[in-house]
């Protein structure tokens, strides 16, 4: 069966500070991957998805940037956190594009400070 | 801009009675429709998923579509209160190119 793990769970970081959050997916083969974010008491905002290694789309522009360096890996980086980066960050995977059944990770709680 | 509406509640619900959570969408050529559950401080979790007009049974659970009404419903039956959370209704737009919408949730409390 098919598996993600994303990690830390929670993170508290200063402004200003880099960030690194890792996503891997287990049991498939070329998922389709996304980055989200749930800020409090909004919906989830869509920040970047890839549809195959190297290939990454940006949704909203911002200080955020993603990477997929190998097939079931999904990094999501900044150089310089903002406080309005604090949120609650979910990795997730879909079999495919038109299918967008989304199976979400467990989601990293960031604070920043 | 293609939207995906839910009343934000909080829905309080008797245990044991029906919950009924509801959900319009404005892109009329939607094809796929889902239902998230999203306990506090968690992530979600896909509970239901519906594709043609009508009811979808699964457990405890109902979803309905209307497309000509453009809209999608989640039925509790025989709430308990582990079902409070924050249910999400999701949207898959007609234009595959476009990902898909979440609405904002619905918070449901059931009453012990």
């Amino acid at each position: 069966s098919q598996t993600i793990h994303q990690w830390p769970a929670t993170l508290v970081q200063p402004v200003g500070s880099p960030l690194s959050l890792e996503c891997t997916v287990e049991g498939t083969s070329n998922p389709n991957l996304y980055w989200y974010r749930q800020a409090a008491g909004r919906g989830l905002q869509l920040l970047f998805y890839s549809v195959g290694i190297g290939q990454i789309s940006s949704e909203v522009p911002q200080n955020l940037s993603a990477s997929r360096p190998q097939d079931r890996q999904f990094i999501l980086s900044s150089k310089k956190l903002l406080l309005s980066d604090s949120g609650f960050y979910l990795c997730a995977w879909s079999i495919t594009k038109a299918n967008e059944k989304l199976f979400f990770g467990s989601g990293t709680q960031l604070s920043v400070l | 801009q293609k939207e995906v509406e839910q009343n934000s509640g909080p829905l309080s619900v008797p245990e044991g009675a029906i919950a009924s959570l509801n959900c319009t969408y404005s892109d009329r050529g939607s094809q796929s429709f889902f239902w998230y559950r999203q306990y506090s401080g968690k992530s979600p979790e896909l509970i239901m998923f519906i594709y043609s007009n009508g009811d979808k049974e699964d457990g405890r659970f109902t979803a309905q579509l209307n497309k000509a009404s453009q809209y999608v419903s989640l039925l509790i039956r025989d709430s308990q209160p582990s079902d409070s959370a924050t249910y999400l209704c999701a949207v898959n737009p007609l234009n595959r190119d476009d990902k898909i919408i979440f609405g904002k949730g619905t918070r449901l409390h059931i009453l012990p």
